[in-house]
């Protein structure tokens, strides 16, 4: 298995407290991602990053934020958690992105009561 | 990236091949063609991923068709432990959008 390691696993956490969401990987690899998935639904793109520093958005980027300073940490803030943020929370990394595939962490259950 | 287009379920007896299709009609040239899967709440997990020629390995086949609108996985002797959600997904890119895809059941 990839080394890819999400924490916490689950989380609750009150409406309007900042959230931080870590993803660490012993891969080396250059593409890290966020994704949301809600019940019943595929995987959402939050934010990903294409190197240390390097991010972007995905389809659903409001009320997140990412830093990657180091390339094996990819964070994931919720700077003022909404009950609409229930989810659950998966990271991704990938390397040569046409010529790999890329790996999935166990993802991080959060709920905002 | 492309959109693509699959059945929301199937259904298919133990030891059986599963045929899961899916549409990529707008799909250009540069663009793969990949298969997760997602068993029950775990992170989805890759299955095999193709550009124009059929490829195959040790979980599945990928049979590409020549104008490369649409694909198919096939799981040539699914067990019950195959019974997931599979995505087919078409990029260019560095990133994959999921859409809803396929509940594959397997059944005893």
């Amino acid at each position: 298995d990839a080394g890819i390691t999400q924490s916490p696993r689950h989380k609750v956490t009150e409406t309007g407290t900042p959230v931080t969401l870590r993803c660490h990987q012993t891969e080396n690899h250059r593409y890290m991602y966020w994704y949301r998935q809600d019940p019943g639904h595929g995987l959402r793109l939050i934010h990903y990053s294409y190197g240390v520093k390097d991010t972007d958005k995905g389809e659903v980027s409001d009320g997140y934020s990412v830093s990657r300073s180091k390339t094996e940490d990819f964070l994931l803030t919720l700077e003022s958690a909404t009950s609409s943020q229930t989810s659950v929370y998966f990271c991704a990394i990938s390397d040569v992105f046409s010529e790999t595939e890329a790996f999935f962490g166990q993802g991080t259950r959060l709920t905002v009561v | 990236d492309a959109k693509t287009t699959q059945p929301p379920s199937m259904d298919c007896a133990e030891g059986r091949a599963a045929n899961l299709p899916c549409n990529h009609s707008t799909i250009s040239g540069n663009e793969y063609v990949y298969w997760y899967r997602q068993i029950h709440s775990q992170g989805p997990q890759y299955i095999i991923h193709g550009l124009k020629n059929n490829e195959t390995n040790e979980m599945a086949s990928l049979i590409i068709t020549e104008d490369r609108k649409s694909s198919t996985l096939i799981l040539p002797h699914a067990t019950l432990r195959d019974t997931a959600v599979y995505y087919c997904i078409a990029t260019s890119g560095s990133r994959l959008t999921f859409g809803e895809g396929t509940q594959l059941t397997v059944n005893p």
